[in-house]
């Protein structure tokens, strides 16, 4: 089974400073996907940034960057320049497709970001 | 704005009610997903519909029903639910064919069962 672990349950960062969340994961299927949702207060989930498991380089999203490092099985969410709105929960997620072709995502437990003035 | 939309946005019941949840997609997707967020607890999936049929159901109590009249709408029909049911109801849709695509969420029900 995947598994995504997620070791910091909340990070402070000092507003236009640059953030890392931590992302590891665990699979045996050589193919897979990984991604990072952010959920404000009000509940939605908002998908930020993909990584595909062959892709070459990190991906990148305006201010939004993910440290993929294969051999390590970790996929780090590096927020820039942070700003009082990305205060949230982050969420880090892997594809499971299962027998079938049915797809699920596998979530970690979140990182609460709190951006400070 | 992700593109699906859930109603109602909250939603208190008791124990002996009725109540549906829906979950609309205007992005054209043929799967949609029902999860549960339990406090401090991961996502669970709970339901996984693909061109209309049911391809998922991850183990869950015969109080929570699914439907899928079409591939724009998926509803969670609720009945005689327990306060441990009391969480929020994400709806998702996902573009692209299984194992390739990326799941967009609506903002969620938020359920109290009392």
């Amino acid at each position: 089974a995947q598994k995504i672990t997620q070791t910091q349950p909340g990070m402070f960062v000092q507003e236009k400073e640059a953030v890392t969340l931590d992302c590891t994961y665990d699979t045996s299927d050589p193919s897979y996907g990984l991604f990072w949702y952010k959920q404000p207060s009000s509940g939605e989930m908002i998908f930020l940034i993909y990584q595909g498991s062959y892709d070459q380089q990190n991906a990148t999203e305006g201010r939004y960057s993910l440290n993929f490092q294969k051999a390590r099985k970790s996929a780090n969410l590096v927020i820039s320049a942070s700003q009082l709105g990305d205060s949230a929960m982050y969420f880090c997620a892997m594809r499971e497709v299962r027998q079938g072709g049915s797809e699920k995502l596998v979530f970690g437990k979140g990182t609460k970001l709190t951006v400070n003035p | 704005e992700t593109g699906v939309t859930q109603t109602p946005r909250h939603l208190v019941m008791g124990m002996t009610n009725k109540k549906s949840l829906k979950c609309e997609q205007h992005l054209g997707h043929n799967a949609m997903y029902w999860y549960k967020q339990s406090a401090k607890k991961p996502l669970e999936l709970m339901f996984v519909y693909n061109f209309k049929e049911q391809t998922e159901n991850n183990s869950v109590p015969s109080r929570f029903s699914p439907e899928c009249p079409n591939s724009s709408h998926l509803f969670l029909h609720l009945h005689t639910l327990q306060p441990e049911d009391s969480a929020l109801y994400l709806c998702a849709s996902r573009s692209g064919a299984s194992g390739t695509g990326i799941q967009y969420f609506g903002a969620g029900t938020r359920l109290s069962v009392l």
